[in-house]
Order: structure tokens, then C-alpha cells, then sequence
């Protein structure tokens, strides 16, 4: 089955402890983002990467890394957490297959509920 | 800036009438729009989209229709079901440029039995 996973689903953390939140997808993709949604704000782009070891900012990196050694792998890394990163985050993928153009058609993993205390 | 707007923050219809969802864009480089549907407790999953050299398409109950001129887009779902209840997100991208996609905030649509 076509998915994107991600772990955990709910994480309770304090400030300052850094934490991880990983994505898989195994469609093959190229393009792997992650966004974060809140109240009233919709959802935001944290960030993208195009393929492996090219990765990019979005519209809220502040506080956040990524990485992309693996095509499938995508993780989110808060160094630092604070409470303002408490919010759900949702990792997605698309194929981009022989360079074509971004269709938006993204596949979304069901989400990860962060709160930091 | 806000490049796509949900104006409405929810919508409440009968089971069997139509629900139209409205969104409009500033960005004129935009040229291609989706409809993303997300459940409590799930990821968004996509719905429909439209190209800019289109103004409709249509896949079964939902249809979206694009007015480039007005930079507004509507996807109208009828008729609609109980099951339909979920946030809707508009969203559109440059496909010639920056090829980033760009959400509106969402609008709640509850379809009443």
C-alpha cells in the first residue's frame, strides 16, 4: 500500500529537549515537505527537498532542521523545541518523475500532535 | 501576504443540496488549483484539482470551477453526504516558476442528515 508514515502520532515533550520526527514514504518520490498546521493559519511549509541531499526553507523554518540522505526518508529535527512548535505536523511526498512539473498532487502522512510544556 | 484566501470559515448544509466552497487567489502566476480534503485525525488527502487553461472539471459529485479573470475558484459537491463533513483546503501553485504550493487556512464543511 502507497503510504507516507510518520512517528510519533502524539508526542508530549518539554522545552529544550530536542526531538525527532521521522517520515517514510515508499512510493519512490522525489519530493518530500513538511508542513505544520494551526488555528486560523492553515497549513505552512516548513520544509521541502526536491531529492536526496537537496533540501530547502519553506515559509516557517525557524526552529526546525531536515535532512535527506534516503529518497524515502525525511525527518524533522527540533533542535530546541519551544511551546511556540507545539502544533501538528504532517509530512508529504510527490513523484516528480523525470523532472516534470509540480503538480501539488501531494500524498500527506496522517499527522504528528506535538506539544511542548 | 495571504496569496489564497478562504474567506468563509465553515459552511453547514442539508444532506442532498449542494455545498459550494469558495477561494480566490492574488498571485496571477498561479496556473494550477487543487482541493485538498482532511478528516480529524488524518492527513490531507487530495480531491480535485484544475488546470488555468481550464474553468471546469468534474469528478463524479465534486466540481471545480475556475473564473481567471476574477482570480476566484469554487468546488461545488452535489449532492453532498454526511460523509463529505471535513475541512477543505484550496491551494495553487506556479508550475513555471517557484513550483511551491500554497495552502489557503481551510474551511470547516458540515453536512448535516
Amino acid at each position: 500500500e502507497a503510504q507516507v508514515t510518520q512517528n510519533p502520532r502524539y508526542l508530549i515533550t518539554v522545552t529544550g529537549k530536542k526531538l525527532t520526527v521521522t517520515c517514510s514514504q515508499n512510493m519512490n518520490h522525489e519530493y518530500m515537505s513538511w508542513y505544520r498546521q494551526d488555528p486560523g493559519l492553515g497549513l505552512r511549509q516548513i520544509y521541502y527537498s526536491m531529492n536526496v541531499e537537496v533540501t530547502d526553507k519553506g515559509d516557517v523554518p525557524e526552529g526546525y532542521k531536515v535532512s535527506r540522505k534516503e529518497k524515502r526518508n525525511f525527518p524533522l529535527i527540533l533542535e530546541s523545541p519551544s511551546p511556540n512548535q507545539t502544533s501538528l505536523y504532517f509530512c508529504a511526498s510527490n513523484g516528480l518523475a523525470g523532472g516534470s512539473a509540480n503538480t501539488g498532487e501531494l500524498f500527506f502522512g496522517e499527522g504528528s500532535r506535538l506539544t511542548v510544556l | 501576504d495571504q496569496q489564497v484566501k478562504q474567506n468563509s470559515p465553515s459552511l453547514s448544509v442539508q444532506e442532498g443540496r449542494i455545498s459550494i466552497l469558495n477561494c480566490d487567489y492574488t498571485n496571477s502566476m498561479f496556473d494550477y488549483f487543487l482541493w485538498y480534503k482532511k478528516y480529524p485525525a488524518e492527513g490531507p488527502t487530495f480531491l480535485i484539482s484544475i488546470s488555468s487553461i481550464k474553468d471546469k472539471n468534474e469528478d463524479g459529485r465534486f466540481t471545480v470551477f475556475l473564473n481567471k479573470s476574477a482570480k476566484h475558484l469554487s468546488l461545488h459537491i452535489v449532492p453532498s453526504q454526511p460523509g463529505d463533513s471535513a475541512v477543505y483546503f484550496c491551494a495553487a501553485i506556479d508550475q513555471g516558476g517557484s513550483e511551491k504550493l500554497v495552502f489557503g487556512k481551510g474551511m470547516k464543511l458540515t453536512v448535516n442528515p
